[in-house]
């Protein structure tokens, strides 16, 4: 099993540009979230998924969109890249709630 | 302030020394989590308990429902073991949303 893919593992974006990061599992987890980490804070949620075709707003949503047409797959569209979206991004998957998380390897993206 | 507070931020030791790691939070949870991310790499599950204790190899996590507070200890530490230690919460208010703390950086120097 691959657990949790991620891609790409850095990426650099113009502001105004827009792009997707993949993130795909094959353990047929139904929990899927997106979280970025920034220096001194705890990792934040920005959108999770409880299901195919269910999606929710975490913490942070803002300037970000998400879709979750199979179970295996929950890309994240940046619609237009902005410089305070310079993070470390990772995508998370659970069996249920009550499961541990399983996290891809994250994608480094700076917005310049 | 962080809901879930991590203690120390930087944590520097000597190989072989007992390192423990603090993790405090403030409402009732279901479970906490603790995760371990080493330089550049990604996010490894650790241990996600309720109540007592668990073991795995070295490590150690405790935690105390009544007092909120986790513990996770390395024993005969090792300068593998350097990478930031995360705890996570969930339950109660959360949800089944994960509530993380900012991390704690441990250095072990041979």
């Amino acid at each position: 099993n691959a657990g949790v893919t991620q891609t790409p593992k850095f990426q650099v974006l113009k502001t105004g540009q827009s792009m997707t990061l993949q993130c795909a599992q094959d353990m047929n987890h139904e929990y899927m979230s997106w979280y970025r980490q920034d220096p001194g804070m705890g990792l934040r949620l920005i959108h999770y998924s409880v299901g195919a075709g269910i999606t929710d707003q975490g913490e942070v949503p803002n300037g970000y969109n998400v879709s979750r047409s199979t179970t295996e797959d929950f890309p994240l569209r940046l619609l237009s890249a902005a410089p305070s979206q310079t993070s470390v991004y990772f995508c998370a998957s659970r069996l249920d709630p009550n499961t541990e998380a399983f996290f891809g390897q994250g994608t480094r993206l700076t917005v310049v | 302030k962080n809901e879930v507070e991590q203690s120390p931020q930087n944590l520097t030791a000597q190989e072989g020394e007992f390192i423990t790691i603090n993790c405090s939070y403030s409402v009732g949870i279901s479970a906490l989590h603790w995760l371990q991310q080493h330089p550049g790499g990604g996010i490894v599950s650790l241990f996600m308990l309720s109540s007592g204790k668990k073991k795995h190899g070295r490590l150690i996590a405790t935690i105390n429902i009544q007092e909120k507070h986790s513990s996770l200890h390395i024993t005969a530490s090792h300068p593998r073991d350097s990478a930031v230690y995360i705890c996570a919460v969930r339950g109660g208010v959360y949800g089944n949303k994960l509530v993380f703390g900012a991390g704690t950086i441990l250095r072990v120097k041979s």
